[in-house]
């Protein structure tokens, strides 16, 4: 299993500019979650899609959309780049465990996508 | 309003002795605490988890407790390894939706 994936590793954009990361789980979640992490600020949520089909604002969802493809795909568009959007993205997953050795709420991040905005 | 507060932003301890992170929380709905551990480079990983039916919970290592009346919570390393060292995120669930609210992060230093 190679758990949450994420393209691209690296991108440099223009201020203006449109582009997607990509994300996907092989891990049979229902639950996806993009966050960005910015020096100082530790993670804060874009949005998440509790199930396929669905999804809902986080705290900082402003210049980001999102679409959840199927149950395995979760992609965050940037229509028009600006510096501010210079961060490192995840993505997330969350697992759904059941019984006493499952473990709730535990999400599982993919490596990250660092992103410049020039 | 920064609801999950990690007020240390880094930790430096001698290899073998004890880390302790802290984590103080201010919304009485969490009720689901989560740890992760960060190097450079990656994501962030599943560390270690606690209820707050309980007050402790213990894995190896680590342990986290849990005091739910001062809404603190504090990880243990013990012994620290240099391999320990990076950022560790405290998180927190509110059980009235699936969401995740994290701290800033700590940035631990365990020194050879």
């Amino acid at each position: 299993n190679a758990g949450v994936t994420q393209t691209p590793k690296f991108q440099v954009l223009k201020t203006g500019q449109s582009m997607t990361l990509q994300c996907a789980q092989d891990m049979n979640h229902n639950s996806m979650y993009w966050y960005r992490q910015d020096p100082g600020m530790g993670l804060r949520l874009i949005y998440y899609s509790a199930s396929e089909g669905t999804t809902d604002k986080g705290e900082v969802p402003n210049g980001y959309n999102v679409s959840r493809l199927n149950k395995r795909e979760f992609s965050l568009r940037l229509e028009s780049a600006a510096p501010s959007q210079t961060s490192v993205y995840f993505c997330a997953s969350r697992g759904e465990g059941s019984g006493r050795m499952a473990l709730p709420d535990t999400q599982y991040f993919g490596p990250g996508t660092r992103l410049t905005v020039l | 309003d920064q609801q999950v507060k990690q007020n240390s932003p880094s930790l430096s301890v001698q290899e073998g002795r004890i880390s302790i992170l802290n984590c103080d929380y201010t919304n009485s709905m969490f009720d689901y605490f989560l740890w992760y551990k960060k190097y450079p480079a990656e994501g962030p990983t599943f560390l270690i988890s606690i209820s707050s039916i309980k007050d402790k919970n213990e894995d190896g290592r680590f342990t986290v407790f849990l005091n739910k009346s001062a809404k603190h919570l504090s990880l243990h390393i013990v012994p620290s390894q240099p391999g320990d060292s990076a950022v560790y995120f405290c998180a927190a669930r509110s059980r009235s939706n699936y969401k995740l609210t994290f701290g800033k992060g700590t940035l631990l230093t365990v020194n050879p």
